[in-house]
């Protein structure tokens, strides 16, 4: 079974740099594709992007000049940096596995990681 | 970018009751459409795929209908253990992966 197991700092200053790490376990890390979704505070789940076994990196466009996530094959595990983070940016940040179905082009997120909360304060 | 829309924005229930909460789509996303439950302090978990598809291992007093740009989540009979906020997500772009903005389902 799938599990994922996220870490990073929990409280950063604002022009800082936010950094995550999820590592996957009990199971492959090809075939899927790897994804940081937030949550601020009380509110609905954004979708930041996803890096597959490839290295092939897809953003939300609206994050997109701030974004970067990166892949460990040899540890299993990847990574999410966020650029000069503000208020804005605190939330619960997930990592999750996005399984598609090729064929039938259907898409879901499961499992997820268990969250890390990043508050941006000065 | 395809926005979801979920109503009620929440709902009060009670054990054995019949629920539905309606996600509609801007756009036409045929059956691409996932339901999560997420409970407080925990990240959200996987219901049902493909607007009608029940994830492995999810109660089967869970249904998903829909396509288009209208969708429903029904909960047959209420228990204890489903008052929790359920999203909605469009997997039909897959530029952008947009959610609805939650139902929370609360104890009547």
């Amino acid at each position: 079974q799938v599990q994922l197991q996220q870490w990073g700092a929990g409280l950063l200053k604002p022009s800082e740099t936010l950094s995550l790490t999820c590592a996957v376990s009990g199971g492959s890390f090809s075939g899927y594709y790897w994804s940081w979704i937030r949550q601020p505070p009380g509110k609905g789940l954004e979708w930041i992007g996803e890096i597959n076994h490839s290295g092939i990196t897809t953003y939300n466009p609206s994050l997109k000049s701030r974004v970067s996530i990166s892949l460990d094959m040899s540890k299993n595990q990847f990574s999410l940096k966020l650029s000069s983070v503000t208020a804005a940016d605190t939330a619960v940040y997930y990592c999750a596995r996005r399984v598609n179905i090729a064929v039938a082009g259907f898409n879901w997120f499961d499992p997820w990681g268990q969250g890390t909360l990043v508050i941006v304060s000065s | 970018d395809i926005q979801m829309t979920q109503s009620p924005s929440s709902l009060s229930a009670s054990v054995g009751d019949r629920v539905s909460i309606t996600c509609r789509a801007s756009h036409s996303i045929s059956n691409y459409l996932n339901w999560y439950q997420q409970k407080p302090g925990k990240a959200p978990k996987l219901l049902i795929y493909a607007a009608s598809t029940l994830h492995s291992g999810v109660p089967s007093r869970f249904s998903g209908s829909g396509s288009g740009t209208d969708f429903t989540l029904t909960i047959s009979t209420l228990q204890p253990e489903d008052f929790a906020t359920y999203y909605c997500q469009q997997t039909y772009s897959n530029i952008l992966y947009t959610f609805g903005r939650g139902t929370k389902l609360e104890i009547k």
